[in-house]
């Protein structure tokens, strides 16, 4: 079991659909990052909230809207999602140390399909 | 775009034999990590290696790291057939403002352990 939940684990919606991916940790960690992965590709980074607050975002489009309520909570809304978004979305989580080395600690990953 | 190249891209091995893949990389880093990832679940943190480090080990890891050639390799040893699945190398390069860490990752090398 990984200490970082994400909920759900798979996810079936149209593309007018809205839905929300759910990401909570336990660790105390102060920063928490979403990733997008293709089959047998590696993850490239979406979004980095430090302190909850949006620090990072890799020019993703506004129809990814990510939302850090608490320090243990990550949400990533989405809507209006195209076929091509079809992909695992990782949460991870760090300690936060500033200017420090830390290892990231991955969910499973929610594997989202755009029908 | 990718920091990280990892080679080779598969590795197909037989239990008990070494498992070795190399990662290359384009500029300065503060650290490069190595992750697991099983076939459908998220990546597992393995080791990191400080900038200033040259080899570290983990148990039947080893983590080599060459900044003058900007490489990196990890070897398995003694491989079981529980170590089949994608490794990828992270690099650290940028120092960024706020807490966390921004990692790129390789492309992965996908290891088979056969029994």
């Amino acid at each position: 079991d990984t200490e970082v939940t994400q909920t759900p684990k798979h996810l079936v919606m149209g593309m007018t659909n809205k839905k929300s991916l759910k990401c909570e940790q336990h660790m105390g960690h102060r920063a928490m990052y979403w990733y997008k992965q293709k089959a047998k590709k590696p993850p490239e980074l979406m979004f980095v909230y430090s302190y909850e607050k949006l620090s990072i975002n890799e020019s993703v489009p506004s129809r990814f809207s990510p939302e850090c309520p608490n320090s243990s909570l990550l949400n990533l809304h989405l809507h209006a999602l195209q076929p091509e978004d079809s992909a695992l979305y990782l949460c991870a989580s760090s300690q936060g140390l500033r200017g420090s080395n830390q290892p990231q600690h991955f969910g499973d990953g929610t594997r989202l399909s755009i029908l | 775009s990718q920091q990280g190249e990892e080679d080779p891209q598969a590795l197909s091995i037989q239990e008990g034999e070494n498992a070795t893949m190399n990662c290359s990389y384009k500029t300065s880093i503060n650290n490069l990590q190595w992750y697991r990832q099983n076939s459908g679940r998220g990546l597992v943190h393995l080791i990191l290696i400080r900038s200033n480090e040259r080899e570290k080990h983990s148990g039947r890891l080893r983590v080599t790291l060459d900044t003058s050639k900007k490489s990196s390799s990890l070897l398995i040893t003694a491989s079981r057939a529980a170590d089949t699945a994608s490794y990828f190398c992270a690099t650290d390069a940028v120092r960024i403002k706020a807490a966390g860490n921004k990692l790129t990752f390789g492309g992965g090398t996908r290891v088979l352990v056969k029994p």
